[in-house]
């Protein structure tokens, strides 16, 4: 399976401001995907991102709130704009690996932003 | 729509002894099923999935799961456990039936099962 980086791995960031999350893939694939944990909380997914498209969002999430960047096939960008302490959560990217119809989808570790 | 239920939040064992992580899901058409687990200040790692075939699926660490079309689960079980096994541990659906469009691979969790394993 493909290794997935995020970067930071951690924020504290203020009400107000933004933050881009970086996630870096070590083998080119097609489709990525952005999921958040809310304390306490499951998954949810945010939006899938391909490379050469706009970033399909789920309901609930907008993209003025979550730009998305998919600039090749080994990196994705998640911005959180205009942050409030709803924000807090756990940001999970994720691939999509594996025979069609028959996908398996891996994590990276994962960004923990905690919002003032 | 589907959905998964976890109706356990908590799971106790004794090191050595066998567990179960119950999952129950709901789809309307056919089902992918997967199981995570996410250690402590980790991402989530893949440890199973069904697709299709056998019922019975392993995977990781020893992990297996057992697929019942007939009462819609997808419980995880181990012989043995280890106190490693300590996590918090998703089972996950996506509907088979759903190759496109948004969501078409939206993978829907349950709210997760924390498993403990004491020495």
């Amino acid at each position: 399976s493909a290794v997935i980086s995020q970067k930071p791995s951690r924020d504290i960031c203020q009400r107000g401001t933004s933050l881009t999350i970086q996630c870096q893939v070590d083998s080119q694939v097609t489709m990525m995907f952005w999921y958040r944990q809310q304390p306490g909380q499951s998954l949810t997914l945010i939006a899938t991102a391909n490379q050469g498209s706009e970033a399909t969002y789920e309901s609930g999430f907008v993209i003025d709130k979550f730009p998305i960047s998919r600039p090749n096939l080994t990196f994705s960008t998640l911005t959180v704009s205009n942050m409030s302490p709803e924000d807090s959560s756990i940001y999970l990217c994720t691939t999509s690996q594996g025979a069609i119809g028959q996908e398996t989808q891996y994590f990276g570790p994962g960004t923990r932003l905690l919002v003032l | 729509a589907q959905s998964v239920a976890q109706p356990e939040d908590q799971v106790n064992v004794a090191e050595g002894n066998p567990l179960t992580v119950k999952c129950t899901y709901s789809v309307s058409g056919n089902p992918y099923l997967f199981w995570y687990v996410q250690y402590p200040n980790r991402g989530l790692q893949f440890l199973l999935k069904y697709i299709t075939g056998d019922n019975l699926v392993k995977g990781s660490y020893g992990f297996e799961a057992e697929f019942n079309k007939s009462q819609t689960s997808f419980h995880l079980k181990k012989p043995s456990a280890l106190v490693s096994d300590s996590a918090l541990y998703f089972c996950a659906v996506r509907d088979r039936g759903r190759n496109s469009g948004a969501g078409s691979y939206q993978l829907t969790f349950g709210k997760g099962t924390k498993l403990s394993v004491i020495p």
